[in-house]
């Protein structure tokens, strides 16, 4: 079975210019989660789609932050403007949906560096 | 914000010692879970326990919970350089279901 998958892998950016990351979630999982992970930190979610429907996203900085999940399968992360603070490793996770603190998958993340 | 917090921050023990960490948290919790992080790689499951399961076991990993001190450990037996990672606890929140709150996590480095 594929895991998720995630691209690019890496990325360099200037500060204020656009990027977007994109997730592949495992085949038949309708719960995708997009966290963002600080050097020595642990993860922090940003936003949580039940199928196409964003569930939570409360934590999703939305005036530069934007996410889509169309047709309920891959999903887009997208920043524009980019901050010198934005620079951490995207992770995209994805479960079967419709329990309750499911296991979470997860693919290798994009690592995002601004200069 | 993080709910759960690990301790200690970082660990080092030699082949075959045992490695033990802690994760507190602050709410009532419908379960924890145990992930695993190689450096530069995605996060990988290991084991999950219910609030009302008091300790579980899976291979060379024995986890505990405690819901009365809101704490739950992880032991690692026999350990092995492989098992060189940052642990993380993740909880799932009673009043936000389907939310995984992580935590900081432990450095573990097991020295061959």
């Amino acid at each position: 079975e594929a895991g998720v998958v995630q691209s690019p892998r890496y990325k360099i950016i200037e500060k204020k210019q656009p990027v977007a990351f994109w997730c592949n979630p495992i085949s038949g999982h309708n719960t995708l989660y997009w966290y963002r992970q600080n050097l020595g930190q642990g993860p922090e979610l940003l936003i949580r789609y039940e199928n196409e429907e964003a569930v939570d996203d409360s934590q999703l900085p939305k005036d530069r932050f934007s996410a889509e999940r169309l047709k309920g399968v891959d999903s887009t992360l997208k920043i524009q403007p980019a901050e010198l603070g934005d620079s951490a490793v995207y992770l995209c996770a994805s479960s079967p949906g419709g329990g309750r603190g499911e296991t979470q998958y997860f693919g290798p993340g994009t690592r995002l560096l601004v200069l | 914000s993080q709910q759960g917090e690990e301790d200690p921050q970082a660990l080092s023990i030699q082949e075959g010692e045992n490695a033990t960490m802690n994760c507190s948290y602050k709410t009532s919790i419908n379960n924890l879970q145990w992930y695993r992080q190689n450096s530069g790689r995605g996060l990988v499951h290991l084991i999950l326990i219910r609030s009302n399961e008091r300790e579980k076991h899976s291979g060379r990993l024995r986890v505990t919970l405690d819901t009365s001190k809101k704490s739950s450990s992880l032991l690692i037996t026999a350990s092995r350089a492989a098992d060189t990672a940052s642990y993380f606890c993740a909880t799932d929140d009673r009043s936000n279901a389907g939310k995984s709150t992580f935590g900081d996590g432990t450095t573990l480095t097991v020295k061959p």
